[in-house]
């Protein structure tokens, strides 16, 4: 079982519509969790963190955190052409001490 | 935040040579990373940059061919050695700031390496 796991997508949505991102993670030790967005050639842009169970919102963006799951998801609301990107999620595991990433899913938000 | 200079953006070089990848940070942070993204893939970290000290390489990387420099707390080098194709990828160059109750890491530009 992968430490991180997405689907790859890609996934596509109208614009204007939610867009629904989704992550799980296989340990239960983990504290820390995030989302980054990383254009075509570009570097990875953070854009969410949590840390604790429930949403966090900013913006357009909302991030959510069940940890008895293991599961942590992004929705983007109002999606525009330009949140077409590939979005990696990202645990931060105490145990190991280190970030690890998801292999990222790829939202594509069509006119 | 933080802002992270790397450089070079990019290079194509020839196999059996080396690239010397610098990372400059406009304030002092304890954790510098080295990632490696391979074409399509996601992120895997190559090792941590300790200031002072060697650097703690992942498992499947070793300090023969990835040496790292962390001269102080805003510098940090990143060489790819005896280079073959299979180590073209980008390279990015990541700090953790840490805030007044977690941390967050932040990325550089990346290194696009090619190798002919």
């Amino acid at each position: 079982q992968k430490e991180v796991e997405q689907n790859s997508g890609p996934l596509s949505v109208p614009e204007g519509a939610i867009a629904s991102l989704n992550c799980t993670y296989s340990d239960r030790g983990s504290q820390s969790f995030f989302w980054y967005r990383q254009y075509s050639g570009k570097s990875p842009e953070l854009i969410m963190s949590i840390y604790s169970n429930g949403d966090k919102e900013d913006g357009r963006f909302t991030a959510q955190l069940n940890k008895a799951s293991q599961y942590v998801s992004l929705l983007i609301r109002d999606s525009q052409p330009s949140d077409s990107a590939t979005y990696l999620c990202a645990v931060f595991t105490g145990t190991a001490s280190k970030l690890t990433f998801g292999t990222g899913t790829r939202l594509q938000v069509t006119l | 935040s933080a802002v992270i200079s790397q450089k070079p953006s990019r290079d194509i070089c020839q196999r059996g040579t080396s690239l010397t990848i610098q990372c400059q940070v406009d304030s002092q942070v304890t954790m510098m990373f080295w990632y490696r993204q391979q074409p399509g893939q996601s992120l895997t970290l190559i090792a941590t940059a300790n200031q002072g000290s060697e650097a703690t390489y992942e498992s499947g990387f070793v300090i023969d061919k990835f040496p790292i420099s962390r001269p102080n707390l805003t510098f940090s080098t990143l060489t790819v050695s005896n280079m073959s194709p299979e180590d073209s990828s980008i390279y990015l160059c990541s700090v953790e700031v840490l805030g007044i109750t977690n941390e967050k890491l932040f990325f550089g530009s990346g290194t696009q390496l090619s190798v002919l």
